[in-house]
């Protein structure tokens, strides 16, 4: 089967830094993706990371490590609405679908 | 152009209707899957369609069902609705089969079954 596990609840304050860990168990792992979604809304799509190593795009970063299962979301610079749940999801080739763990809430405080 | 569209927004049935949802992907979007998120959890696989085919089921009961039209719009149908399939369904569309490198989702339908 396959799993994902990431915190619960991180909290921060403005201008801060903070990373939001995930961890996977799954068979033909293909990429780790990171979505957002605002409470009563749908979630975005933030970054997709296939290969070992750091992906930017502005304030946010993305890092894999396939041989550790392990990825994470650097989001810098926090802003008050950067307060929303954050998704972590793996694309498995042998299921042909993406799972997706239960998510962090991230709250940022002024 | 447009992005994923869902309809309806929202939608109250009663324990043992049927329900349809509707998904149109973005244009040019070959693949549409279908995702359950219930409240404080992650969204759930359902079906996947790729070049109107299911490439993939989730487990969940023979009373979901779907389907994928010449226009790569979608339906999802649910049976003998239960208290329990309250919940987001979301419609996600991508050019590749099951999101590879991302999804695109749309704004979901919220069902509530009373």
């Amino acid at each position: 089967g396959q799993s994902l596990e990431q915190p619960s609840e991180v909290t921060a304050v403005e201008g801060a830094i903070v990373q939001i860990n995930c961890t996977y168990q799954t068979s033909g792992f293909y990429g780790l993706s990171w979505y957002q979604q605002h409470d009563g809304g749908a979630p975005t799509f933030l970054s997709y990371n296939g290969l070992d190593g750091l992906e930017e795009t502005g304030r946010f970063s993305s890092f894999l490590s396939r041989s550790d299962s392990y990825g994470y979301l650097l989001l810098q610079e926090l802003q008050m609405k950067d307060s929303a749940s954050y998704f972590c999801a793996v694309f498995n080739t042998n299921a042909g679908k993406s799972t997706f763990g239960d998510g962090t809430t991230l709250t940022v405080k002024p | 152009d447009a992005g994923v569209t869902q309809s309806p927004t929202h939608l109250i049935k009663t324990r043992g209707q049927h329900v349809t949802l509707r998904c149109s992907p973005i244009s040019g979007h070959k693949s549409v899957s279908w995702y359950q998120q219930v409240l404080g959890q992650g969204p759930q696989f359902i079906f996947q369609y790729y070049e109107k085919e299911e490439r993939g089921r989730g487990n969940f009961p023979d009373r979901f069902s779907a389907r994928q039209f010449p226009n790569y719009s979608s339906e999802l149908n649910v049976n003998a609705l239960l208290l329990g399939d309250s919940a987001l369904y979301l419609c996600a569309s991508s050019s590749t089969g099951g999101g590879a490198y991302g999804y695109t989702f749309g704004s979901g339908t919220r069902l509530t079954v009373v």
